[in-house]
């Protein structure tokens, strides 16, 4: 079974633009969710999506969306950046026999310059 | 709001020796789970308990949780060098949840 793959996996872009990543989940997987990983702050959790409700939220400006369609690939857009919102993306996703088990994918290494 | 508190934060061992990496939280912990990551990549799942108590294992790697749910342990026996990259515990704080929280993460260095 193919893993959690998440595009692009290198993005540089500059501030104030707004850019999208998207993970596929495993297949079969119906939750995806996302995390920031920065070197001051660590893992943190965005937003999780279930059957293409967001169903939990974490503590995030609204510049940080996301969305997931009805395949259970998601989509995260991030709009207006800035200088630190520089980090890696991991999306990761779950609900298979074990259903809470979260897989992550290789994320996005994001960089605003 | 739950934090995980991972000691040590960075390991340096010989090849071959036994190490174990903690894991603890002041709340109870609803599904531990433990990663590896190679810097700058993705997660490795490595195994997630939900039951106090238990004990779970794979090849050289063993984790268990306490029967209180606030501190679990990572155990390494016979350390390789493919052992080697950051350790992460994360736990959710609502029982279901997809929504987990991490430690800061173990680094762990294995010496040929």
């Amino acid at each position: 079974k193919a893993g959690v793959t998440q595009t692009p996996r290198y993005l540089i872009k500059t501030r104030g633009q707004q850019v999208t990543l998207s993970c596929s989940p495993i297949s079969g997987h119906r939750s995806v969710s996302w995390y920031q990983q920065t070197p001051g702050q660590g893992l943190q959790f965005l937003f999780e999506y279930f059957s293409e409700t967001q169903r939990n939220k974490g503590n995030f400006p609204g510049r940080f969306s996301g969305r997931q369609f009805s395949n259970s690939r998601s989509e995260m857009n991030v709009s207006t950046l800035e200088l630190g919102d520089s980090a890696l993306y991991l999306c990761a996703s779950s609900g298979g026999r074990s259903i809470y088990e979260q897989y992550f994918g290789p994320g996005t290494r994001l960089t605003v310059t | 709001s739950q934090e995980l508190e991972q000691s040590p934060q960075s390991l340096i061992v010989q090849e071959g020796k036994n190490l174990t990496i903690n894991c603890t939280s002041s709340k109870t912990l609803y599904g531990l789970y433990w990663y590896k990551q190679k810097y700058g990549e993705g997660l490795i799942f490595l195994m997630m308990l939900q039951k106090g108590g238990e004990e779970k294992s794979h090849e050289k790697i063993t984790a268990k949780l306490d029967e209180k749910k606030q501190q679990s342990s990572l155990h390494i026996t016979a350390s390789q060098p493919s052992h080697a990259g950051i350790y992460l515990c994360g736990a959710s704080p609502l029982q279901g949840a997809q929504k987990l929280v991490f430690g800061q993460g173990t680094r762990l260095t294995i010496n040929p």
